[in-house]
């Protein structure tokens, strides 16, 4: 079983719906959840990290988890073209440790 | 406020020879992460680094592959004798606090290593 998983893509979505994202992980001792978001030759920027049960709300993203259900979400609402890359779900396995899932890569239709 | 810097941006070496990555933390950070991305795949951890100190390389191959991060000056990834497998993109992130659960690591843009 991969540590983290993401939902296989890719997700097209027109512009302006919301876009979902999910992603499970397998070790139930982990704290702390982040998404990061990838354009296409380019590196790794954090949009979003969670660290308690819930929402967490940032602009037009935001970011749900379930710690009894090892699962973490992310949404984007109103999607723009701009929003079209790869995200990347990650977890921190211990207190340093990210361990990232494949990601998913979106794609929003003008 | 300059972010996680590494060079070279792009490189390029042939089969046997050596490949130096290098990583200067974004200002404040001690703490140092190696990534690497194979093509279309995740990043996976390689190296945790503090200042002269190696904490963890876990995932790093046990030949070939160093990691350093001296005192003065930036982290270094060395891939001694390169082979067409090692081609991947090699990211460096940095963080302020290290072993905390709130810590956020930031990444430079990466080295893309090309193996020829």
């Amino acid at each position: 079983q991969k540590e983290v998983e993401q939902n296989s893509g890719p997700l097209s979505v027109p512009e302006g719906a919301i876009a979902s994202l999910n992603c499970t992980y397998s070790d139930r001792g982990s704290q702390s959840f982040f998404w990061y978001r990838q354009y296409s030759g380019k590196s790794p920027e954090l949009i979003m990290s969670i660290y308690s049960n819930g929402d967490k709300e940032d602009g037009r993203f935001t970011a749900q988890l379930n710690k009894a259900s090892q699962y973490v979400s992310l949404l984007i609402r109103d999607s723009q073209p701009s929003d079209s890359a790869t995200y990347l779900c990650a977890v921190r396995l211990n207190d340093y440790k990210l361990s990232f899932g494949a990601g998913t890569t979106v794609t929003v239709r003008a | 406020n300059a972010g996680v810097m590494q060079n070279p941006r792009h490189l390029v070496r042939r089969r046997g020879q050596e490949a130096r990555l290098r990583c200067s933390p974004m200002k404040g950070h001690s703490h140092v992460y190696w990534y690497r991305q194979l093509p279309e795949e995740g990043l996976k951890f390689m190296v945790y680094l503090q200042k002269e100190n190696i904490i963890d390389e876990s995932g790093m191959p046990k030949e070939r592959f160093s990691a350093e991060f001296p005192k003065e000056g930036p982290s270094i990834l060395r891939i001694q004798q390169v082979v067409r497998g090692d081609s991947a993109a090699y990211f460096c992130a940095s963080s302020s606090m290290g072993e905390t659960s709130t810590d956020t690591q930031y990444f430079g843009p990466g080295t893309r290593l090309t193996v020829l």
